[in-house]
């Protein structure tokens, strides 16, 4: 049981460059979230789904898509990537079953630079 | 005002030592609160999870939740250095309402 993992680790992007942040749980959430940490300042809402089709903006969703087909998958996409979205950025999942949408399990990170 | 206060530290004790974590919250409809810790380079990890008011105890980690003043704590008891890191504490209104302090970065000395 892998849990929530996520890839790259560590990525460098140029501005106005794209790319996916990939994420997949295999604890059968319907739940999934994605965050970013910026230094001092905690963990942001980006965006958020409830099963495979449904997602929803966070507090901080410009900038970013997601998109959820499947239940164990929930990519992040940067379209134009800006230097303001220099950050970590988390991926989480947790079951509905669970009073109140359950606690949150994240995966590991992965590290943008925006260059 | 943001949802969530919480001072940053760093927080530096020496091994043994009681630890007392606090953050304040501004939304008295917040019913679940929760303490996370995240090491260096690493992803947040649940630690406690409370309902409304009260303590929780597991074991070294004590959780206190006081709604009639918005304040949340996390003591560690006999603290030791693998408890070193920055401890997160978060409140939940619902299942896409999640706000986290900012983090307090704990040291623990041999």
């Amino acid at each position: 049981n892998a849990g929530v993992t996520q890839t790259p680790k560590f990525r460098i992007l140029k501005i106005g460059q794209s790319m996916t942040l990939q994420c997949t749980q295999d604890m059968n959430h319907n739940y999934m979230y994605w965050y970013r940490q910026d230094p001092g300042m905690g963990l942001k809402l980006i965006y958020y789904s409830v099963g495979a089709g449904i997602t929803d903006k966070g507090e901080v969703p410009n900038g970013y898509n997601v998109s959820r087909s499947t239940t164990e998958d929930f990519p992040l996409r940067l379209e134009l990537a800006a230097p303001s979205q220099t950050s970590v950025y988390f991926c989480a999942s947790s079951s509905s079953r669970e009073v109140g949408g359950g606690t949150q399990y994240f995966g590991p990170g992965t590290r943008l630079l925006v260059l | 005002q943001k949802e969530v206060e919480q001072d940053p530290g760093p927080l530096s004790v020496p091994e043994g030592a009681i630890v007392s974590l606090n953050c304040t919250y501004s939304n008295s409809a917040f019913q679940y609160f929760m303490w996370y810790r995240q090491y260096s380079r690493k992803g947040p990890e649940l630690l406690m999870y409370t309902y409304s008011s009260g303590n929780k105890e597991d074991g070294r980690f004590t959780a206190q939740v006081d709604k009639s003043s918005k304040y949340i704590s996390l003591f560690i008891r006999d603290s030791q250095p693998s408890d070193s890191a920055t401890y997160l504490c978060a409140t939940q209104y619902n299942f896409n309402k999640f706000y986290f302090g900012s983090g307090t970065k704990l040291n623990v000395k041999p």
